[in-house]
């Protein structure tokens, strides 16, 4: 069945530096691939996405690139922020570029240092 | 615009007792999702509701779990009676419809059984 590994953590890091959170994943067909965030109290979020291979998806200054020869969708920004804090679920689903059907990985928590 | 509501926020149970959780998701949304988050792993399907139909029950683990969505608005996911296993953060979501939409989360509700 599908699956979705990503790096654990926590990751920890100074204001400012780059971040990589490495995220690769297992599936049948040609899935639909996604970054959701978890603020301190808050529900997931639906961060950027990616629905076929080379596309890159952003936001908030983060990007992912849809890796079909590598079956990755590594999410990285370059210059962090306290603000950044958070968990991020990277997921995947096979039925289309919404949300039917997600699976997630374990998530990696995210720790920002000013 | 209203987020996803669910309540309670927090609930402890002892094993065997039955529980109950609500969700109201974002007007006009026609798919609803209850998510399964067991503490360090990723949020897992349990069901999806396609307005009042199920779409998806493939994960839901039916000798002791149900779910409802009887107008096709709000749903109420149950669990009669309760194991030690079923701790874990209970999350709904609701997307304007199955595909290609993306998916708005709710808080959750963190049940702890004891």
């Amino acid at each position: 069945g599908d699956s979705v590994t990503q790096m654990e953590g926590p990751v920890t890091l100074s204001e400012e530096a780059f971040l990589t959170i490495n995220c690769t994943y297992t599936a049948t067909g040609y899935p639909s691939l996604f970054w959701y965030v978890q603020y301190p109290g808050e529900g997931l979020q639906l961060l950027l996405k990616a629905t076929k291979a080379d596309d890159k998806g952003s936001n908030k200054g983060f990007e992912a690139t849809y890796r079909k020869e590598t079956t990755s969708f590594h999410l990285e920004k370059g210059s962090v922020q306290v603000s950044d804090s958070a968990v991020y679920f990277c997921a995947l689903s096979d039925k289309g570029g919404g949300a039917d059907g997600l699976t997630f990985g374990k998530g990696t928590h995210l720790i920002i240092q000013p | 615009e209203a987020g996803v509501a669910q309540s309670p926020r927090y609930k402890i149970i002892e094993k065997r007792q039955s529980v109950a959780f609500w969700c109201n998701p974002i007007s006009g949304h026609a798919t609803l999702y209850w998510y399964q988050q067991i503490l360090g792993q990723g949020p897992k399907l349990l069901i999806q509701f396609q307005n009042n139909g199920v779409v998806d029950d493939s994960q839901l683990p039916k000798d002791r779990f149900s779910a409802e969505r009887l107008k096709g608005v709000d749903s109420t996911l149950k669990i009669q009676p309760a194991k030690l296993e079923d701790s874990a953060v209970y999350l709904c979501a609701s997307s304007l419809q199955f595909t290609d939409t993306e998916a708005f989360f709710g808080q959750g509700t963190r049940l702890t059984v004891v």
